[in-house]
């Protein structure tokens, strides 16, 4: 599992509440990203990280912020959360020396 | 930006036999592109992957081809077996700064015993 943890692993919450998912890697690599899954598009992009502090939008990141004050933890927080936004949320890392990205194992977040 | 597809979308092949998932991308600077299975309940695990300056890979009974004048890469598995079964994802991206994914919509094989 290349040392990632993602919590809640589930979460059911309505709409119009604040909802912050955590990834953390225990391995103090640079890059970290945030992706979406859903049915009929894979997985899509929503932010991603390459430094503390250092961060930039993917293709769907429209309703997502995220921030990193710390190498391990990367977080993404829906400001207002919406029907649309419920999915399977997974995080990943990739050190910098290789071309893999390495997936957490999701959080389930249904919004009602 | 890149737009990547999947063909097909569900594949059901018998036991020891071959199966071949199909990827095209749009964006002609796109040089690495992975393969990724996935079970159930768990996250995306890299299978195997390519990079634009090789035309194939293989590892043990998986294999990938690379295209890029047709812009078009493809998943062989051999001599299936049951623990094959998994929803595979193919995904393209440059290898130059933060390596940005864009992955298709996925394939769902069935191994039949």
């Amino acid at each position: 599992d290349a040392g990632i943890t993602q919590s809640p692993r589930h979460k059911v919450t309505e709409t119009g509440t604040p909802v912050t998912l955590r990834c953390h890697q225990t391995e103090n690599h640079r890059y970290m990203y945030w992706y979406r899954q859903d049915p009929g598009h894979g997985l899509r992009l929503i932010h991603y990280s390459y430094g503390v502090k250092d961060t930039d939008k993917g293709e769907v990141s429209d309703g997502y912020s995220v921030s990193r004050s710390k190498t391990e933890d990367f977080l993404l927080t829906l400001e207002s959360a919406t029907s649309s936004q419920t999915s399977v949320y997974f995080c990943a890392i990739r050190p910098a020396s290789t071309d893999t990205q390495y997936f957490g194992p999701g959080t389930r977040l249904t919004v009602l | 930006g890149e737009n990547v597809e999947q063909h097909p979308s569900t594949l059901s092949v018998q036991e020891g036999d071959s199966a071949v998932i199909k990827c095209t991308y749009s964006d002609s600077a796109s040089n690495y592109f992975p393969w990724y299975k996935q079970e159930l309940g768990k996250g995306p695990q890299l299978i195997i992957d390519i990079r634009s300056n090789v035309g194939e890979k293989k590892d043990q009974r998986i294999a990938v081809t690379l295209n890029k004048t047709a812009k078009h890469f493809s998943l062989h598995i051999t001599e299936t077996q049951p623990e094959d079964s998994a929803v595979y994802f193919c995904a393209a991206s440059d290898r130059e700064g933060a390596q940005k994914l864009v992955f298709g919509q996925g394939t769902r094989l069935t191994i039949n015993p």
